[in-house]
C-alpha cells in the first residue's frame, strides 16, 4: 500500500557515532522533508528537497546530513556534531513544494543517545 | 518572529462531550491554516487544511474555523471518542515564493476518558 515508511522505529546511539535514518515513499512525491520533534515544541525543519539530487538546509541543519540519489529516498544522517540528538524524528513528502499541498509524515524514528 | 500558539497545553474530557482547541498565529501573510492530529509515537496525519479566504472546514466530528483578522483558528471536536485521545496540531504555512514552509504549533494533548 502507498505511504512513506521510516526505519528503524526505535534507534539507539552511543556517544561520538553517526547514525542513518531511513525515509522510503511510493508516493511519487516530488518532495521530501525531515523534521525533529522534541517535548513540548513544534516541529522544526532539518533539510528539505525539492527534487532529486537537490537539498536545502532548513532551520537546524548543523549535526545533519542527507542525500536524495533516488526520487523514493530521502535518507538522514545524524553525526557525531549533533549535540543534542535525542528526539523523535519524522519524514514527511508532498507531491511538490509548492504552498497549499498536502504533507504526508511518516510513523517517525525515536533515537536516543546512550 | 512567525510563531504559533495553542491552547490549552492539555485537556481532559468525558467521552461524548464536545471540546474546543485554540491556535493563535503572528505568521503573516499566510497561505494555509493546517490541523493535524498526532497519536502517541506515530506521524501526524491531516485532519483540515484551510486557505485564507476560508473561514470554516469540516472532516467528519472535526470542524476547523478561521479568523484571518484576528489570525485565530479553532478545533471543534463532537462528541468525542476515545480514540480521539492524541495531540492536535495547529500548522501555519506562510505566503513565500519558496518551499512548502510549515511553521508548527507545540500541539494540545487531548484525553478522552470513559
Amino acid at each position: 500500500d502507498g505511504g512513506i515508511t521510516q526505519s528503524p522505529k526505535y534507534l539507539f546511539r552511543k556517544e561520538g557515532q553517526n547514525v542513518t535514518l531511513s525515509c522510503e515513499q511510493n508516493l511519487n512525491h516530488d518532495a521530501m522533508y525531515w523534521y525533529r520533534q522534541d517535548p513540548g515544541q513544534g516541529l522544526r525543519l532539518i533539510y528539505y528537497s525539492q527534487i532529486v539530487n537537490d537539498f536545502q538546509k532548513g532551520d537546524i541543519a548543523e549535526g545533519y546530513s542527507v542525500s536524495r540519489e533516488k526520487k523514493e529516498s530521502f535518507p538522514l544522517t545524524v553525526t557525531s556534531a549533533q549535540k543534542n540528538p535525542t528526539a523523535f524524528y519524522l519524514c514527511a513528502s508532498s507531491i511538490h513544494t509548492s504552498m497549499n499541498t498536502e504533507a504526508f509524515f511518516g510513523q517517525g524514528t525515536r533515537l536516543t543517545v546512550v | 518572529k512567525n510563531q504559533v500558539e495553542q491552547s490549552p497545553q492539555s485537556l481532559i474530557i468525558l467521552e461524548g462531550k464536545n471540546c474546543t482547541l485554540q491556535c493563535n498565529y503572528t505568521v503573516s501573510p499566510f497561505s494555509n491554516l493546517r490541523w493535524y492530529k498526532q497519536d502517541t509515537g506515530r506521524g501526524p496525519v491531516s485532519l483540515t487544511i484551510m486557505t485564507f479566504s476560508e473561514n470554516t472546514k469540516s472532516n467528519g466530528r472535526y470542524t476547523a474555523t478561521l479568523d484571518a483578522d484576528t489570525k485565530q483558528s479553532s478545533l471543534h471536536i463532537t462528541a468525542s471518542q476515545l480514540s480521539d485521545s492524541a495531540s492536535y496540531i495547529c500548522v501555519v504555512s506562510p505566503f513565500s515564493g519558496g518551499y512548502n514552509k510549515l511553521i508548527f504549533g507545540a500541539g494540545t494533548r487531548l484525553a478522552v476518558h470513559p
